[in-house]
């Protein structure tokens, strides 16, 4: 079956950086997304990463490895703003997006 | 702003009410799709339109029904619903001929079935 893995919960100071991870198994890939919804919003892209590297966009950073099956969300001089959560979702063979739960990113003074 | 806009926002409805939720994309896609999106749970893709051809539809109860009259507009329509059925209802729409594939949503519709 396809899986998407990723933290449920994570917590982090305002200033500090933030690694989110995002494990995948899925039939065929065709990149990787990473999405951020605030509460009671929609879903809106970040990132998309389709060959191994780091994309780095502002404050936030995505990496991919196919080889490991792995990305990560970095987020850098958090504000509390960043409070929401980050979805992980990848593109299979079929051009469908395979979702991962999302993880809750709390953000403390 | 997004350029999807869905109405309503919010809907109650009993169990053997009919109502309808609809979605319009400003963006000139050519995709459209239809998300649940339950507490904690990954998203759940229902339905896919492309140029306005329902592509996928991934063993979605027969009491939603999609549809789907141009490239900008996407219903979905309920009837005899079920408690398990409250949730956010999410649309989205892409423009996958240019190669790039990220999805644009909605804001949703949060549905509770009493």
């Amino acid at each position: 079956g396809q899986n998407i893995d990723q933290p449920t919960e994570m917590t982090a100071t305002e200033g500090a950086i933030v690694q989110i991870n995002c494990t995948y198994q899925t039939s065929g890939f065709n990149g990787l997304f990473w999405y951020q919804q605030h509460a009671g919003e929609a879903p809106t892209f970040l990132s998309y990463n389709v060959l191994d590297g780091l994309e780095e966009k502002g404050r936030f950073s995505s990496f991919l490895s196919r080889s490991k099956g792995y990305s990560y969300l970095l987020l850098k001089e958090l504000q509390m703003k960043d409070s929401a959560s980050y979805l992980c979702a990848v593109m299979d063979s079929n051009y469908q997006l395979i979702w991962g739960a999302g993880t809750k990113l709390i953000i403390k003074p | 702003e997004t350029g999807v806009t869905q109405t309503p926002r919010h809907l109650v409805m009993g169990m053997t009410n009919k109502k309808s939720l609809k979605c319009e994309q400003h963006l000139g896609h050519n995709a459209m799709y239809w998300y649940k999106q339950s507490a904690k749970k990954p998203l759940e893709l229902m339905f896919v339109y492309n140029f306005k051809e329902q592509t996928e539809n991934n063993s979605v109860p027969s009491r939603f029904s999609p549809e789907c009259p141009n490239s900008s507009h996407l219903f979905l329509h309920l009837h005899t619903l079920q408690p398990e059925d409250s949730a956010l209802y999410l649309c989205a729409s892409s423009q996958e001929s240019s190669g790039g594939y990220e999805q644009y949503f909605g804001p949703g519709t949060r549905l509770t079935v009493t």
